[in-house]
């Protein structure tokens, strides 16, 4: 069965500095998706980055980026100059497409960023 | 980005009434949406796979009749929480895939924070 690690409950950060959200997963299959969900005290899930396992390239997205070391099953989050708007949970989730099409959540990161 | 809503926002009811939240994909067809409930601080948990047109699919140990869920269109899921009960509280989070989406990426909802008195 898939499972997805989050290893870090809490997570600080100052303003303007970079923090690293690790995330693991385990699995035997090859094709499959890989994502990181914020969700804002506002409380709604927004897609931050997502990552296709047969690429090999780290997607990157504007002040995000991932480091996707498939053989170590490994998903960690870079937010880059972090801003107070970066503060919430943030969620790495895996799929692929034989389990009925479900994500396989973390149990989420609570990152502050502190002015 | 597609955009998917869900109302209410906010609902209090009291102990052993019901309680319908509904799902709506604004921008597309979703034959399939997902319902998920999150206690504070604590992860999504999935509760039923909404199938337009049929049965939903529950998770293990979701009560099929406490949690009532309707996909009677390609724009509409409901979620009814039947004879609620203080313990049924929670913020409830539905989210779909649009068709031609990437596998996995999900649009979701607001959410509808239950309070059962």
């Amino acid at each position: 069965a898939q499972t997805v690690t989050q290893s870090q409950p809490e997570m600080s950060v100052q303003e303007a500095e970079t923090v690293t959200l690790s995330c693991t997963y385990d699995t035997s299959e090859n094709n499959y998706y890989l994502f990181w969900y914020k969700q804002p005290p506002s409380r709604q899930m927004i897609l931050v980055i997502r990552q296709e396992a047969y690429k090999q390239q780290n997607a990157t997205e504007n002040r995000f980026s991932v480091n996707f070391q498939k053989a170590a099953k490994s998903f960690s989050l870079k937010i880059s100059d972090s801003q107070l708007g970066d503060t919430a949970m943030y969620f790495c989730a895996f799929f692929y497409a034989g389990n009925n099409r479900k994500l396989i959540w973390g149990l989420g990161t609570s990152l502050a960023v502190n002015p | 980005g597609a955009v998917v809503s869900q109302h209410p926002s906010r609902v209090i009811c009291k102990s052993g009434t019901s309680v319908k939240i509904e799902c709506r994909s604004l921008d597309f067809q979703a034959t399939t949406m997902f319902w998920y409930r999150q206690f504070p601080k604590q992860s999504l948990m999935l509760m039923a796979t909404s199938n337009e047109g049929s049965k939903a699919t529950y998770e293990q140990g979701v009560e099929k009749d406490k949690f009532l869920i309707n996909h009677a269109s390609l724009t509409l899921s409901t979620l009814t929480v039947t004879s609620a009960h203080p313990e049924d509280s929670s913020f409830y989070i539905c989210s779909a895939q649009p068709p031609s989406g990437v596998f996995g990426e999900l649009f979701f909802g607001e959410g509808s924070r239950l309070t059962v008195l």
